[in-house]
């Protein structure tokens, strides 16, 4: 079975500091992982995604990830918050084994900006 | 990315009644088209999957005669929570995602209570 763990459910930054929000993730295959946001009352929006290419994956709004295949981790960062960025993310994993169908998501991770 | 239309995006009803959560494809074909519901500051819980014109494959511990979900075209899917009661009410979301792709793209959910 496939599983995310996000480490701090939330995670609090001053506005211009660095973001870095954590998930590792258990696969017994090749793991497809995924990164989303969600605002208050909304849906989820991509924020990033590694397929097996690239391990430093670069996404919208400035943020980016890293896939270590040896640390089992896919840790989100951003180098500068802003206000806009607060939102609740959720990490998430898929792979072959459910012909990339199923996502089983993380717990997610509440990140918090002050000024 | 693509659009998924999820409608309506919040609804009151009572006790005993039937409501109905549609998902629009608006801009790709989804063979397959996803549920889940979230409860409050927690993760996504997959309900279950579809594939158009086949019956929809529930998780376990979800009803199926509870949530009636119809999958009839390759741009709509619906979700509907039968007899709902107090203990339905939740977020609903669901994603879509196109025959050969890994991502899945999020409707913007719909908050159902129940009085």
């Amino acid at each position: 079975a496939q599983s995310v763990t996000q480490l701090g459910s939330h995670v609090s930054v001053s506005e211009g500091a660095l973001v870095l929000l954590r998930c590792n993730y258990s696969s017994s295959v090749p793991p497809y992982l995924f990164w989303y946001v969600q605002y208050p009352n909304q849906g989820l929006q991509l924020l990033l995604k590694y397929t097996s290419a690239a391990t430093l994956v670069k996404g919208i709004n400035g943020f980016e990830a890293e896939f270590k295949k040896s640390e089992t981790s896919f840790h989100l960062t951003k180098p500068s918050a802003h206000m806009s960025d607060a939102a609740e993310y959720f990490c998430a994993v898929t792979s072959m084994n459910t012909g990339f169908q199923k996502l089983v998501f993380g717990t997610g991770t509440r990140l918090l900006v002050s000024p | 990315g693509a659009v998924v239309s999820q409608h309506p995006s919040w609804v009151i009803c009572k006790s005993g009644t039937s409501v109905k959560i549609e998902c629009r494809s608006l801009d790709f074909q989804a063979t397959t088209m996803f549920w889940y519901r979230q409860f409050p500051k927690q993760s996504l819980m997959l309900m279950a999957t579809s594939n158009e014109g086949s019956k929809a494959t529930y998780e376990q511990g979800v009803e199926k005669d509870k949530f009636l979900i119809n999958h009839a075209s390759l741009t709509l899917s619906t979700l509907t929570v039968t007899s709902a009661h107090p203990e339905d009410s939740s977020f609903y979301i669901c994603s879509a995602r196109e025959a050969g792709h890994g991502e899945a793209f999020f409707g913007q959910g719909t908050r159902l209570t129940v009085v």
